[in-house]
């Protein structure tokens, strides 16, 4: 079956404009993740989401992102006004349910160049 | 809070030798292990988890995995290694809340090169 999909696979963005990231999780699957991978700080996560809801925001890295989640499937990251310190790769994952033993399955990012 | 360390940040291993990565965790309560491989340009595949039980873990592509409670680690092992195993390996510890809201952590990854 289909994995989890992500796009744009490359983004590449003026300083100061607005990105979004999509992802599509694997069918059924009810909670997604976002992380972001930089060279500087590794793979960090960023949010979570139980169906449509997100229970704890603390991980986006500023107020200029937010990440919504539609019929509990599709997710988008949002970036106002990037910035170079963004330029990351940015990584989705499902799994079938949240909770600590559930397997995540990640999709392949989205490279995101701010310059 | 929980932490990963990978304390080799690159590996070279020739083409049949054995392998051996090392991983040590700090976590609260009984840790939920994982190891995933990342190829260039990829996403993350999952290796092997441990969650409980047997402490040798057996996974895909021939790998596996000891949980050692009194060392903190989860190293990761191949008896013979293949030049398609190089690319970057992470071990992770899972969510520490029951709900799963604070997501995996990461250690900072090992950078496996095969020589021929």
């Amino acid at each position: 079956g289909a994995g989890v999909s992500q796009s744009p696979s490359n983004k590449v963005t003026e300083k100061g404009k607005d990105v979004e990231l999509r992802c599509d999780p694997i069918s059924g699957h009810t909670a997604l993740y976002w992380y972001r991978q930089s060279l500087g700080q590794g793979l960090e996560f960023l949010i979570y989401f139980q169906g449509n809801s997100a229970p704890d925001k603390s991980g986006l890295p500023s107020d200029r992102f937010s990440a919504e989640r539609t019929g509990g499937s599709v997710s988008t990251l949002t970036i106002q006004r990037t910035q170079q310190e963004d330029s990351a790769v940015y990584l989705c994952a499902s799994s079938h349910r949240g909770g600590q033993s559930s397997e995540q399955y990640f999709g392949p990012g989205t490279r995101l160049t701010v310059t | 809070a929980q932490s990963v360390t990978q304390p080799d940040i690159h590996i070279t291993v020739s083409e049949g030798a054995s392998l051996e990565l090392r991983c040590n965790y700090s976590y609260g309560a009984t840790p939920y292990l994982f190891w995933y491989v990342q190829s260039p340009g990829q996403g993350l595949q999952l290796l092997l988890k441990y969650f409980s039980g047997d402490t040798l873990v057996q996974g895909i592509k021939g790998f596996e995995a000891e949980f050692k409670r009194s060392q903190s680690s989860f190293n990761l092992r191949k008896p013979s290694v293949h030049w398609s195993d190089a690319a970057e390996y992470f071990c992770a510890v899972g969510p520490y809340s029951g709900g799963g809201a604070d997501g995996l952590t990461f250690g900072k990854g090992t950078h496996l090169i095969i020589q021929p």
